[in-house]
């Protein structure tokens, strides 16, 4: 069964400090993986995917995500945050089971950027 | 990348009535189209999955002849809130998909608000 956890509920960070937001999935197959942002009163936007090619992958914004297998990870991550990049991140995990495809959100984790 | 509407983008019924939400994909056909319900600070919980031209796949726990979906044509579906309750005030969601297991587009939402 799929399942994903993200670690934080919230995480605070200074603007120019990095950023890691961490997700956990389970999945009974390969899957595909996802990071949304939502912006306050915004729809989500796609941040990055992972596909089952390179397992390091660069989204928008200077983001980026590594899918490890062995750890059955999928953490966001930014060298330097800016304070535009404060809302909330979805970690979503979606693949192929027996009625089709599924997908799964995480809770979310709310960013905050401090000046 | 590709766009999805939804209208309204909020509306206020009274108690009782019916609510029809839009969710069109703009420029490009979508066959699968997907129905989410936010609470506030919470993540989006799926509600339906819908394909175009046959009856929506429903989520455990909720009411199909509640929350009408029709997905007539590969860019329309519609959620209607049936005999709509205070309790059913939310902020609901659309996504489009091209194919499985594809980014989902997401519509800006629709606030409902039941009196």
């Amino acid at each position: 069964a799929q399942s994903v956890t993200q670690l934080d509920s919230h995480v605070s960070v200074s603007e120019g400090t990095p950023v890691l937001l961490r997700c956990n999935y389970s999945s009974s197959y390969s899957p595909s993986l996802f990071w949304y942002v939502q912006h306050p009163n915004k729809g989500l936007q796609l941040l990055l995917k992972y596909t089952s090619a390179a397992t390091l992958v660069k989204g928008i914004n200077g983001f980026e995500a590594e899918f490890k297998k062995s750890e059955t990870s999928f953490h966001l991550t930014k060298p330097s945050a800016h304070m535009s990049d404060a809302a909330e991140y979805f970690c979503v995990v979606s693949d192929e089971g027996s009625g089709g495809f599924k997908t799964i959100f995480g809770a979310g984790t709310r960013l905050f950027v401090k000046a | 990348g590709a766009v999805v509407s939804q209208h309204p983008s909020r509306v206020i019924c009274k108690s009782g009535t019916s609510v029809k939400i839009e969710c069109r994909s703009l420029d490009f056909q979508a066959t699968t189209m997907f129905w989410y319900r936010q609470f506030p600070k919470k993540s989006l919980m799926l509600m339906a999955t819908s394909n175009e031209g046959s009856k929506a796949t429903y989520e455990q726990g909720v009411e199909k002849d509640k929350f009408l979906i029709n997905h007539a044509s590969l860019t329309l579906s519609t959620l209607t809130v049936t005999s709509a309750h205070p309790e059913d005030s939310s902020f609901y969601i659309c996504s489009a998909q091209h194919r499985g297991p594809d980014e989902q587009f997401f519509g800006p939402g629709t606030r409902l608000t039941v009196l």
